[in-house]
């Protein structure tokens, strides 16, 4: 079956543009996360969706950050007014529905923005 | 006291040798720590996780070990192998604040030589 995919795979925009990365989960995936991962560094955690709950946006970092998810498919993240520090990798999970229990989250390969 | 400091940063071991990467956290209401592997271009994926009641899991070559008295745990390698050559990463989890987020390391770069 088909895992977590990610588009585009690369991305490179000029500072001040807005961009858009595309999330779609494993299929019966009720839980969805957004990750970013800048460089030498660990994964940090961004947002939070599951089913039709409010997501847990705790971890964006500005209010340039955004994200969308339709139902329990695809996700988007928006980052708007791109700066060089967004420059990163943006990696997208989905799990079984979370809750108290801790169920295995599948990443997809990430999407790796540059920001000139 | 919330993060989660892994080391070392880098590991070099040859064929057929151990190699150890270890982390030590602050926070002791952690309850779930797993390990991911990432290799060049992939995403990370669960290599191995545990609970703070044992001790020790073990999984083929790759076993953890849980000091929760030290508030350390460790991964061990045995027999690595050039196909283990990768990225490692532990994190940390809790009930409280969500199982969802996880508090990553800052990942540790294994290359076994052939």
């Amino acid at each position: 079956g088909a895992g977590v995919s990610q588009s585009p795979s690369n991305k490179v925009t000029e500072k001040g543009k807005d961009v858009e990365l595309r999330c779609d989960p494993i299929s019966g995936h009720t839980a969805l996360y957004w990750y970013r991962q800048r460089l030498g560094q660990g994964l940090e955690f961004l947002i939070y969706f599951q089913g039709n709950s409010a997501p847990d946006k705790s971890g964006l970092p500005s209010d340039r950050f955004s994200a969308e998810r339709t139902g329990e498919s695809v996700s988007t993240l928006t980052i708007q007014r791109t700066q060089q520090e967004d420059s990163a990798v943006y990696l997208c999970a989905s799990s079984l529905a979370s809750g108290r229990s801790y169920n295995e989250q599948f990443f997809g390969p990430g999407t790796r923005l540059t920001v000139l | 006291q919330q993060q989660v400091k892994q080391s070392p940063q880098s590991l070099i071991v040859q064929k057929g040798g151990i190699s150890i990467i270890n982390c030590a956290y602050e926070n002791t209401a952690f309850d779930y720590f797993p390990w991911y592997q990432q290799f060049p271009g992939k995403g990370p994926a669960l290599l191995i996780a545990i609970r703070p009641d044992v001790s020790e899991k073990k999984e083929g070559r790759f076993t953890i070990s849980f000091n929760k008295s030290a508030k350390q745990f460790s991964l061990h390698i045995m027999d690595s192998q050039p196909g283990d050559s990768a990225t490692y990463f532990c994190a940390a989890s809790n009930a409280d604040s969500g199982t969802y987020k996880y508090i990553f390391g800052t990942g540790t770069r294994l290359k076994v030589l052939a």
